[in-house]
């Protein structure tokens, strides 16, 4: 079965400090990658995805993320956070295989100390 | 332009009442989704519609629960006869295409008294 791990449910960190968001998937099939961020009484807005090619991909508002396919991971980074980043994260993964319906992990609620 | 757009934003009603919410896709979007967000169970998939047909309910949690998508827009969630455990947040998400990025509404905040 798909499953999509984030094991930090909550994380807090200093404003400036860096960042980084742990995902982990299982998948039988090539995956695709999101990353969406949810503020309270709020959808989901899309950081950025990986679908192919290079592994390192850029997102808004200065957000990272690299897929590593050895280690099923696709960890999100931010090398200075600011106060606004705080908000709760969700990495999710599709497979046309799996016809086109997202999986979710459970979510990372950041809260950033000033 | 104008993303997903749901309605309506909170719903209250009584249990083994039937509710009907509301989704507007991003214009010219094929692909719609429908999840569910509750605090137990996290974000599901409910069902995926591809122009006006379903290829995919199975996320659907039981025969109380149906969605339609007429002219390749508009689509309905329709709650029938409403326990407390659907108390939940439906979302409503579209992409371009198949398997492509997926743009959310903000969603029908439903409570079940």
């Amino acid at each position: 079965a798909q499953s999509v791990t984030q094991p930090d449910i909550h994380i807090t960190v200093s404003e400036g400090a860096s960042l980084e968001l742990r995902c982990n998937y299982s998948y039988g099939a090539t995956p695709y990658l999101f990353w969406y961020v949810q503020s309270p009484g709020q959808g989901l807005q899309l950081l950025l995805k990986y679908f192919s090619g290079d592994t390192l991909v850029q997102g808004i508002k200065g957000f990272e993320a690299e897929f590593k396919r050895s280690q099923s991971s696709f960890n999100l980074r931010k090398p200075s956070v600011h106060w606004s980043d705080a908000a709760e994260y969700f990495c999710a993964v599709g497979a046309k295989e799996y016809g086109n319906k997202l999986v979710f992990g459970a979510g990372t609620i950041l809260r950033v100390k000033s | 332009g104008a993303g997903v757009s749901q309605s309506p934003s909170n719903k209250v009603t009584e249990k083994g009442k039937d509710v009907e919410l509301r989704c507007d896709p991003i214009s010219g979007h094929t692909a719609l989704y429908w999840y569910r967000q509750s605090l137990g169970q996290g974000l599901e998939f409910l069902i995926y519609f591809q122009g006006n047909s379903a290829p995919d309910k199975s996320g659907l949690p039981s025969d109380r629960f149906s969605a339609e998508r007429t002219g390749g827009s508009v689509s309905t969630l329709t709650i029938q006869r409403t326990q407390q455990e659907d108390s939940a947040v439906y979302l409503c998400a579209s992409s371009l295409a198949d398997m492509n990025t997926q743009y959310f509404g903000p969603g029908t905040r439903l409570t079940v008294l």
